[in-house]
């Protein structure tokens, strides 16, 4: 079976650089996206194809991506970017969908 | 606005049987690939099943194959998932997801608000 590994948890104080990192085979060879999910509340898109940002998602999301790490960086992080993020990719059918474990950001 | 309204969840004993319903507003329905991901309490995301716009395939998590059933119709914008011998590992809030395909590669990218399945006695 596949798997994404992320760490447990960052934490940040305001206006500092967040980095979220994920590792897996599978990053090889596919992109990875990245979603936000706020407590309570369901996922939300913001970024895939390791550095694309959906329309709405600030600048100071974006992403790498190199050998079989992907990186999320969140410059100048806000204290509504407090959550939960996954990390996700497919393998090579697209048939199996796989998310990291998720990393808690804590800012404050 | 894309729009995915999951209902059906509810609370279960655990060998019982639920249907969840997912309506699909704001875009063609039938186009696109739907899935669904679900989130047991505190812990991650993990994938379902995923089907074909046309209903005509579809995909299963090890976890969930040779219980759930994924379906659709297109008719009503309305995706299903018929779930059978639930046992208590099945509880989790399970999110109606679309599918979109960009540079050779599917991913999520509307998710729908979810709804919640508990399986106990």
């Amino acid at each position: 079976s596949y798997e994404l590994t992320q760490p447990p948890s960052v934490s940040v104080s305001p206006g500092q650089t967040a980095r979220i990192t994920c590792s897996g085979d599978l990053l090889a060879k596919k992109y990875a996206c990245w979603y936000q999910q706020r407590s309570g509340q369901a996922p939300v898109l913001v970024l895939y194809e390791d550095s694309k940002r959906p329309s709405g998602i600030p600048e100071r999301f974006s992403g790498s991506s190199s050998g079989t790490m992907a990186t999320l960086t969140i410059s100048g992080a806000q204290v509504e970017d407090e959550a939960d993020y996954y990390c996700y990719s497919t393998d090579s059918s697209d048939n199996v969908r796989v998310f990291g474990g998720g990393t808690k950001l804590t800012v404050l | 606005e894309v729009q995915l309204v999951e209902s059906g969840g509810d609370l279960v004993q655990p060998g019982g049987s639920l249907r969840l319903s997912c309506e699909g507003s704001g875009f063609t329905f039938d186009p696109y690939w739907m899935n669904w991901v679900r989130q047991a309490p505190g812990k991650g995301l993990v994938w379902v099943s995923r089907i074909n716009g046309g209903g005509s395939s579809v995909y299963y998590a090890d976890a969930v194959r040779g219980r759930f059933t994924s379906s659709r119709d297109n008719a009503k914008n309305t995706l299903f998932l018929q779930m059978n011998s639930l046992r208590v590992e099945d509880t989790a809030v399970y999110y109606c997801v679309r599918d979109r395909f960009s540079n050779s590669q599917y991913y999520f990218d509307y998710w729908g608000k979810g709804t919640l399945v508990t399986v106990s006695s």
